[in-house]
């Protein structure tokens, strides 16, 4: 079965650059989106399309593609940025998945 | 303003159905294909599967012979029934919105599943 895998867990200090990767092969053919998820909420889509911010994100949040990996980028992080992020995809038969997640702690 | 509400038993017995719905405000259900997602206690997301506005839907393999995903236009409803369940289906249960970009644009609340005897 598909599978997206990114880093369990990644910590920053405020003000320096969080990136976080995911892979899978069949990114280079088809979108990726980025979710953001606090604790006891729904989660909020930051990036979608690879690269496209949605209205109401923060500009330090991108999105970049290259290859079989895709990258959440989150310049300047702040202390509210601290939740779990999740990339979501699918393989080319329309079978969607999300990676395992990654827990962003700001130190 | 979107807004969509899952509404379901919070409990389930082993081997019963499971069945929620998720009624949407400010938006044609019809015109839009809808997610159903899950989410067990301290775990990551996992995809269920899509209901296509054309009335077509996909599932995740490792469920599909187990869920049906259904939409009641004149309720504004969308629904979700999983057969056969057991303690690995407890979970918050989320719907969402799939835009025209393939983002999930809005989502419910959750509701939490748990599955006991």
């Amino acid at each position: 079965s598909y599978e997206l895998t990114q880093p369990p867990s990644l910590s920053v200090s405020p003000g320096q650059t969080a990136t976080i990767n995911c892979s899978g092969d069949a990114l280079p053919k088809i979108n990726s989106y980025w979710y953001q998820q606090k604790p006891g909420q729904a989660p909020v889509l930051v990036i979608y399309k690879d690269t496209e911010r949605p209205s109401g994100i923060p500009e330090r949040f991108s999105g970049s593609s290259s290859g079989t990996t895709v990258t959440l980028t989150i310049t300047g992080v702040q202390a509210e940025d601290e939740a779990d992020y999740y990339c979501h995809s699918s393989d080319t038969s329309d079978t969607w998945v999300f990676g395992g997640g990654t827990k962003l702690t700001v130190l | 303003q979107v807004q969509l509400q899952e509404s379901g038993p919070g409990l389930v017995k082993p081997s019963e159905t499971l069945s929620l719905t998720c009624t949407v405000s400010g938006a044609p259900i019809r015109s839009y294909s809808w997610s159903w997602i899950r989410q067990p206690p301290g775990k990551g997301l996992e995809w269920i599967g899509h209901l296509y506005f054309t009335g077509g839907s996909n599932s995740a393999p490792s469920l599909k012979s187990r869920v049906t995903m259904s939409k009641d236009t004149s309720k504004r409803q969308v629904s979700l029934k999983m057969t056969s369940v057991t303690a690995a289906d407890t979970a918050v249960y989320y719907c969402a919105r799939i835009a025209g970009d393939g983002s999930y644009d809005y989502w419910g609340q959750g509701s939490l599943v748990s599955v006991s005897s």
